[in-house]
């Protein structure tokens, strides 16, 4: 899998938006851009993923640079819930099975 | 409602013991994996499973085995050959056929292991 770059931690207010990067200056045409995260002594879980187009959902929002090499995860209100390491993922289309491959991911601490 | 059960939530073990660690789903998941997390740092591969009565081996499999004899059950066993295995261990399943069109791996809530 490509390998991706995320800053170590962020800080954000709560009830602010928060905007997550993560570089991917050498993905692939068939590379999906996954996002995870991780809650303190949880399981990560699948927030959001997409390939070229933004993505919408009930947890987060995904803008896709035009040249797809950098990508931005989107909370539109944060909430001190919201607390937890961000991950951000390339998966190719046809990558079958094999288990997703984890960087550092992004610790994103939110105030009061 | 459907999710995976991994149990337990906090194990201690003494050195030179192996210890099993127990996961479970009920998602009907075809493919199960083994990830390790130590303090700070991303998720590991230990082993995966696609298919009952098959496996392979992860980045880091030395120290540790797996069986998978029911669809619903990966158990994983630290050996005493895992030199450093305190951990927080993550059992994680997929769908097979959803694997290849990048559907979302679920994760259980995970084992805190310390070796003491």
């Amino acid at each position: 899998d490509a390998k991706t770059t995320q800053p170590n931690s962020m800080e954000s207010n709560e009830e602010e938006p928060v905007h997550l990067p993560c570089n991917h200056s050498t993905i692939s045409g068939t590379d999906y851009i996954h996002w995870y995260r991780q809650l303190p002594s949880q399981g990560p879980e699948y927030v959001i993923h997409g390939l070229t187009s933004n993505v919408n959902n009930r947890m987060a929002s995904l803008a896709i640079a035009e040249d797809r090499k950098s990508s931005t995860l989107i909370l539109h209100r944060a909430t001190l819930r919201d607390a937890a390491v961000y991950y951000c993922i390339l998966r190719d289309v046809g990558g079958g099975a094999d288990g997703l491959t984890f960087g550092k991911g992004t610790h994103l601490i939110i105030q009061p | 409602d459907g999710g995976i059960t991994q149990s337990p939530k906090y194990l201690f073990r003494k050195e030179g013991q192996n210890v099993t660690l127990s996961c479970e789903q009920n998602l009907n998941h075809d493919a199960m994996y083994w990830y390790r997390q130590d303090p700070g740092q991303g998720l590991r591969l230990i082993y995966y499973s696609q298919i009952v009565n098959d496996f392979q081996k992860g980045d880091i499999a030395e120290g540790y085995s797996v069986s998978r004899e029911k669809k619903e059950s990966f158990p994983l066993t630290v050996t005493s050959a895992q030199k450093n295995p305190t951990a927080f261990y993550l059992c994680a399943s997929i769908p097979r056929d959803r694997g290849r069109v990048n559907y979302g791996y679920t994760f259980g809530s995970g084992t805190r292991l310390t070796v003491v």
